[in-house]
């Protein structure tokens, strides 16, 4: 399976600490993406970073990739207890696969 | 407002009885795809369309089927539901497939079959 597999399956942390997400995968990919999912919703697209890429910001997110790892963070600085989510990492691959998610981080930001 | 309707919000049904979720986008989006999520399964994908008149199977497509006669709707049809097909449905889109572009999903519908 392509899947990607976020760790830890669940995090919690103070109001003001950062939070830091990790994403594995397994085969090459062409780009990356991070997706948050407040409990029950859709989810929302925070961050795509691209093979060729190291690391991109986006306000409170920092997103890196170490493609010779396979692996990717996210991290989210002086979190809130708004950021309260579940973080999933889709991953894409080549041709018109299609996006592969996997299980999600369930963060709890504790006020 | 960009986005990606899905009715209903919720639904409870029994075995056996045709069921349809409707999903409709309003961003001109060539792809659209259909996904259930579960506990401790995340998302899997059902099947998804990468423009009218063209669906693929996805990972688990057993027991759906979908059509695309228009590009913006995709709707998510269940012949005979099964109490295995209870879970949160989610309908995504995107404009130049999922490559390039980030997937917008709708609000989700949970359905429930006893």
């Amino acid at each position: 399976s392509q899947q990607g597999e976020e760790d830890p399956q669940a995090l919690s942390i103070q109001e003001g600490e950062n939070a830091t997400m990790n994403c594995s995968y397994k085969t090459s990919i062409n780009n990356l993406q991070w997706y948050r999912q407040n409990s029950g919703r859709g989810l929302v697209h925070l961050i795509l970073i691209r093979s060729n890429e190291r690391e991109k910001h986006s306000g409170r997110l920092r997103v890196t990739l170490d493609t010779s790892k396979k692996s990717s963070s996210l991290l989210i600085t002086a979190s809130r207890a708004a950021d309260t989510a579940s973080y999933f990492c889709a991953t894409a691959h080549s041709g018109n696969t299609p996006l592969v998610f996997g299980k999600g981080t369930r963060l709890s930001v504790i006020a | 407002e960009a986005q990606v309707t899905q009715n209903p919000r919720y639904l409870i049904t029994v075995t056996g009885k045709k069921l349809t979720v409707t999903c409709s986008q309003n961003m001109n989006h060539e792809y659209m795809s259909w996904y259930r999520q579960d506990p401790g399964l995340g998302l899997r994908q059902i099947y998804y369309s990468m423009n009218v008149e063209v669906t693929d199977k996805g990972d688990v497509p057993e027991g759906y089927k979908v059509s695309r006669k228009e590009k913006r709707n995709f709707p998510l049809i269940l012949e005979s539901p099964s109490p295995n097909q209870t879970s949160l449905y989610f309908c995504a889109s995107s404009s130049l497939g999922t490559l390039k572009s980030p997937l917008h999903f709708g609000n989700g519908t949970r359905l429930t079959v006893t």
